[in-house]
This record gives structure tokens, C-alpha cells and sequence, in this order.
């Protein structure tokens, strides 16, 4: 059974801190991976998307990986009020031939 | 455009019952995936159907099942409906299966009592 293993929180930061999200995964073959965000009572929305090791930027948005520790995270820089949310880790392992697994999420609560 | 329209929103149903859901996806795209949703097991994978084709089928019991038309849209049925069914049903829309930013739809309350 492959899985998707993040801390459920909640995690507290305050507002203009950095939030880090972690995420680890069973499968070593997995080559997707992305960070969903759903608010309460919302659908998730994705995010962001990363597939080389190393680091992917967009905007207060970092994802990390590292595959050889089998290890994702999500730095969320300057975070805001209205980065409270559940932050959800899905990967993929095999590209089009098994569907997305998704964490249990993390939730987020950003301190004003 | 349109985003992902599921209907109903909500649903109340007795025990034994049986329950469709619907799915419309985006305009132009062709993958609609079924996800359950509670709140002890997370998000959990239904099926995944592409050009009206089942491509994958989660770990849950044959009550479960669903199918996909020509125009993409995707029902999914419960029959003899448990307590334990009751969950926010998601379905997600792709281009392809291969994409997986997906996006999803509001989702399905069923409760079942």
C-alpha cells in the first residue's frame, strides 16, 4: 500500500512567519508530487507541482524534494491570515498508470 | 469557463438505499477521477475513467461503481448504502490522465442515516 505520511497539526504560525510543510512518501519509484491547499468547507485547489529534486519558487510559495530521503515540503514565506487552510501532499508513482495518492493534510493556522 | 460541476450538493439517505452522483468536468477535459473524503482516512481514490474507460479502481467494496459518457461527464452509484458511507464525495477533472493538476469539483455531501 503506498502512502503519504504528513503531521496532521494543527500547526500554529505567527503572521510574517515562514510555515513549513512536510510530507514523506513510501514509494521510491513515485516522479510526481504536489501540495493541494483546501480550506474548510472548500474543494482542494492545487498549488504547486514539483518533479526534479531541489527547489521550485512561485511567488511565497517554495516546494522542496528530495527524493533520495523520499521527503517533500512546503515553505510558505510571509504567511497570512488567509494562508489558514489544510495543506494536502499528493504523489504520483508511476506517471498516467496509478492515480493520485493524497496525505492526510496538514492543517495551517496563521496568527494575526 | 466552467469549473467542475457535481450534483447534488448535499444528500440524506437511509441505510440499504442507493445514491448517483454526477459529474461534469471542465469543458475539453477528458479524465474524471472520484475521490471519498473523511475525516479519519483523508481523500481516498475511487476510479479513474478516461474516453469512457475505467483506467484504475480504488480498494473499496463492489457497491461502489461508476461509468463515464461521450461528452465526459461521469456518474458514480453506492448501492445498499452503509453508515460508513458517508463521506464529501470529490470528483476531479484533467485533460488527460497523465495531468495530474487537477481540479476539483465542490464535491458531494451524502450523509447517511
Amino acid at each position: 500500500q503506498k502512502e503519504v505520511e504528513q503531521n496532521s497539526g494543527p500547526l500554529s504560525v505567527p503572521e510574517g512567519a515562514i510555515a513549513s510543510l512536510n510530507c514523506t512518501y513510501s514509494d521510491r519509484v513515485s516522479q510526481s508530487f504536489f501540495w493541494y491547499r483546501q480550506y474548510s468547507g472548500k474543494s482542494p485547489e492545487l498549488i504547486m507541482s514539483i518533479y526534479s529534486n531541489g527547489d521550485k519558487e512561485d511567488g511565497r510559495f517554495t516546494a522542496q524534494l528530495n527524493k533520495a530521503s523520499q521527503y517533500v515540503s512546503l515553505l510558505i514565506r510571509d504567511s497570512q491570515p488567509s494562508d489558514s487552510a489544510t495543506y494536502l501532499c499528493a504523489v504520483n508513482a508511476n506517471s498516467g498508470n496509478t492515480p493520485l495518492v493524497f496525505g492526510k493534510g496538514t492543517r495551517l493556522s496563521v496568527i494575526a | 469557463k466552467a469549473g467542475v460541476t457535481q450534483t447534488p450538493r448535499y444528500l440524506i439517505k437511509t441505510r440499504g438505499q442507493q445514491v448517483t452522483l454526477s459529474c461534469s468536468p471542465i469543458s475539453g477535459h477528458r479524465s474524471v477521477s472520484w475521490y471519498q473524503q473523511t475525516p479519519g482516512q483523508g481523500l481516498q481514490f475511487l476510479f479513474e475513467y478516461f474516453s469512457e474507460t475505467q483506467r484504475n479502481k480504488g480498494n473499496f467494496p463492489g457497491r461502489f461503481s461508476g461509468r463515464q459518457f461521450s461528452n465526459s461527464r461521469s456518474e458514480m452509484n453506492v448501492s445498499t448504502l452503509e453508515l460508513g458511507d458517508s463521506a464529501l464525495y470529490l470528483c476531479a477533472s484533467s485533460l488527460v490522465p497523465t495531468d495530474y493538476g487537477y481540479t476539483f469539483g465542490s464535491g458531494t455531501r451524502l450523509t447517511v442515516v
